[in-house]
């Protein structure tokens, strides 16, 4: 069965970077682009890009460009969200959803706080 | 950017109610209209795509409708499980934003 593992939640200070990987397994890696959506507390989602899982090639939201890079290893069946300079309004669950939506990990939390 | 609204923001209904909860994008995106479904704690739920094509799975309470900028969803007959955030999004162009979520809640 498709399933797409997140890694745990994280605790970073203002200005750090984090890293949020996101292992697929059950399908065919390479054959899904895979999308990254965040959740602040509270509030609606908020797509932040995709990447295609064969190629490399990536999308961003004009938003997060320059702060975000996703990659992947399909070696593993990982992909990874890597977001810069973070602030305190980056404090989200972040997730990762397979293209076309129906198959989601289970979400990161990430909380940044000095 | 497409920008998308979703309406009422929030609403209260019964346990077997119809209930129509509208998505209207700035510009016109075909059928490329995803409706997601979420509860506290849990990742989103995909019910329909392309605007009306019911998710294998998905009771046939729901449906949707609408092309172009103007989109429904309706789920006639509420259950209790039903009490969630609904969420519209449009996959017509990147970014591939979400509208802002209509709460359903119990009466």
């Amino acid at each position: 069965q498709v399933q797409l593992v997140q890694s745990g939640a994280e605790v970073k200070k203002p200005g750090a970077s984090v890293k949020v990987s996101c292992k697929a397994s059950g399908y065919t890696f390479s054959n899904y682009y895979m999308h990254w959506v965040r959740q602040a507390p509270g509030q609606g989602l908020e797509w932040m890009g995709i990447i295609n899982t064969s190629g490399g090639t990536t999308t961003y939201a004009q938003k997060f460009q320059g702060r975000v890079t996703m990659t992947r290893d399909t070696s593993t069946s990982t992909v990874y969200m890597e977001l810069s300079s973070l602030r305190s309004e980056d404090t989200a669950v972040y997730y990762c959803a397979r293209a076309q939506g129906v198959y989601w990990g289970q979400g990161t939390l990430v909380t940044v706080s000095s | 950017d497409i920008q998308m609204t979703q309406s009422p923001s929030s609403l209260s209904a019964s346990v077997g109610d119809r209930v129509t909860i509208t998505c209207r994008a700035s510009q016109s995106i075909s059928s490329y209209l995803n409706w997601f479904q979420q509860k506290p704690g849990k990742a989103p739920k995909l019910l329909i795509s392309a605007a009306s094509s019911l998710q294998s799975g998905v009771p046939s309470r729901f449906s949707g409708s609408g092309s172009g900028t103007d989109f429904s969803l309706t789920i006639s007959n509420l259950q209790a499980e039903d009490f969630a955030t609904y969420y519209c999004q449009q996959t017509y162009n990147t970014p591939f934003t979400f509208g802002p979520g209509t709460k359903v809640d119990i009466k």
